[in-house]
C-alpha cells in the first residue's frame, strides 16, 4: 500500500470546542479507512472506521469524513474534553481483501483548560 | 474479558540475545499481527497471520521469525537481537479476513536492546 500521512503533528484545543483531525492518503483505490486513539502507554483503540462507499459516518461524539475526491479524511470530535488528550492514527486498506492495513504517523491532541 | 494480552511489558536485552514476544487474544478471532512503534513513525507491520497455520511477511520481517500456535496465540521472536530492534511491539487481532475490520491492539511490549 501506499503511504498515509496527516497534516498536522500536533494540535491544541480548548475544552469544549471540537476538534477536527485531517488525514491525506495518497492510494485512490483504499477502501477502507480506520481512526485509533493512543492514550500514552497503550495500544491504539479504535474509534471508528468508513468504508469508500460512505462519504460520512457518526459514532458516539466523532464522525469521520471522507472525501474520495481529493482524497481526505477527517476525524471531528464534539466537545472536546480532557480525556481525549490522545495521539490520532488515521489508517487505510489499499483496496484488496489481502491488502494489509497501513497507518499514518499520527497527530497529538493537547487540551487546553 | 481480557482481549490482547502481551508479555513480558518491558524487556532489556543484549546485543545478539534471543527473545521470545508473547501474545494471546481471547476474542476468537482469525487474524493476528505484530507491528512496531517507533518515534515519529507510526505502526509498522512485522508478520501477520490469517488463520491458525499461516503466517506472512509485513513491511519490516527481517531479523523476525513468528508462529502462530494456535488461534488464539501469536508469538515473535528475536533470533540475535540488534540495537535497531528497540522499539514498542504490539500485537493486534481482528474478526475475519486480514485488513477488513478494525483490530484490537495489546498495550506493547517495551523492548530494549544494548
Amino acid at each position: 500500500g501506499e503511504s498515509v500521512g496527516l497534516h498536522l503533528p500536533t494540535l491544541s484545543v480548548q475544552e469544549g470546542d471540537n476538534s477536527i483531525i485531517n488525514c491525506a492518503y495518497s492510494n485512490s483505490a483504499s477502501d477502507y479507512f480506520i481512526w485509533y486513539k493512543q492514550e500514552s502507554g497503550k495500544g491504539p483503540q479504535f474509534i471508528i472506521d468508513i468504508r469508500s462507499n460512505m462519504d460520512k459516518r457518526q459514532g458516539q461524539r466523532v464522525t469521520v469524513l471522507l472525501n474520495k475526491t481529493v482524497k481526505h479524511l477527517s476525524l471531528q470530535i464534539a466537545a472536546t474534553q480532557p480525556g481525549d488528550s490522545a495521539v490520532y492514527f488515521c489508517a487505510d486498506r489499499g483496496g484488496s481483501r489481502d491488502d494489509k492495513i497501513i497507518f499514518g504517523k499520527g497527530t497529538r491532541l493537547h487540551i487546553l483548560p | 474479558n481480557a482481549g490482547v494480552t502481551q508479555t513480558p511489558k518491558f524487556q532489556v536485552l543484549k546485543t545478539g540475545q534471543s527473545m521470545t514476544l508473547q501474545c494471546a487474544q481471547d476474542m476468537n478471532h482469525n487474524s493476528m499481527y505484530w507491528y512496531r512503534q517507533d518515534p515519529g513513525m507510526g505502526l509498522r507491520l512485522i508478520y501477520y497471520s490469517a488463520s491458525e497455520g499461516t503466517t506472512d511477511k509485513g513491511e519490516v520481517p527481517n531479523g523476525y521469525n513468528v508462529s502462530r500456535l494456535n488461534k488464539r496465540e501469536f508469538s515473535l521472536r528475536l533470533e540475535s537481537a540488534a540495537p535497531s530492534q528497540t522499539s514498542v511491539y504490539f500485537c493486534a487481532s481482528s474478526w475475519g479476513a486480514v485488513g477488513n475490520q478494525p483490530q484490537h491492539f495489546g498495550d506493547g511490549t517495551r523492548l530494549s536492546i544494548l
